[in-house]
């Protein structure tokens, strides 16, 4: 009964570096989405995807990447870290018309 | 867009008194609306949800809110504040059942002893 987990759950990272952050659901939900957490800024979407195969970008989508080719993972990339990234950032899945969104426990990266 | 403003970035009460969160959003459409809390170093996790039918909504550890279409508000309360109660609490939106959550900023909720 894991529901959604978080790897790595901390990260600190250098300028310029690369990583990924992995999602996983045990909730068979089709509907993923990745937020970052910033102090006085509540959560912010990044990107999300509606399914398998899927993505879609939300609000603060730039130097961020995704791939959901898995339906129970959800992969968002870093491609070059910038200090500006560093952030809490959480995965979540659920149908907003349901019962809303299973949060996992959340990564801290911190870009150096 | 919608949106979501969450008035009082802080908010302190006394043990046993009166919680009142205040949310208001914009929607051009009837809105879902959903209230979270967060406790420290923690996920998110799901207080109450109003999506349609009845306007007041209760949920979980005492809480309830309000869906008021002409005040254009969502505020939580809880009569009597605990100590385990302190947390921060975010307030969301969104147009549809299928479109992701905006959040609010988020209150963070101090209960003084």
């Amino acid at each position: 009964n894991a529901g959604v987990t978080q790897t790595p759950k901390f990260r600190v990272l250098k300028t310029g570096q690369s990583m990924t952050l992995l999602c996983a659901q045990d909730m068979n939900h089709e509907y993923m989405y990745w937020y970052r957490q910033d102090p006085g800024m509540g959560l912010r979407l990044i990107h999300y995807s509606v399914g398998e195969g899927t993505t879609a970008k939300g609000e603060v989508p730039d130097g961020y990447n995704v791939s959901r080719l898995k339906k129970q993972n959800f992969l968002l990339g870093l491609e070059s870290a910038a200090p500006s990234q560093t952030s809490v950032y959480f995965c979540a899945t659920g149908f907003t018309g349901n019962y809303g969104y299973t949060f996992g426990s959340g990564t801290r990266l911190t870009v150096v | 867009a919608q949106s979501v403003t969450q008035l009082g970035s802080h908010v302190s009460v006394s043990e046993g008194a009166l919680v009142l969160l205040r949310c208001n959003y914009s929607s051009s459409v009837p809105p879902y609306l959903f209230w979270y809390v967060q406790y420290p170093n923690q996920g998110l996790q799901l207080l109450l949800k109003y999506t349609t039918g009845a306007t007041l909504v209760k949920g979980i550890n005492g809480f309830e809110a309000e869906f008021k279409k002409s005040e254009t508000s969502f505020h939580l309360t809880k009569p009597s504040a605990h100590m385990s109660d302190a947390a921060e609490y975010f307030c969301a939106v969104s147009r549809s059942g299928n479109t992701p959550l905006v959040f609010g900023k988020g209150t963070r909720l101090s209960v003084i002893a």
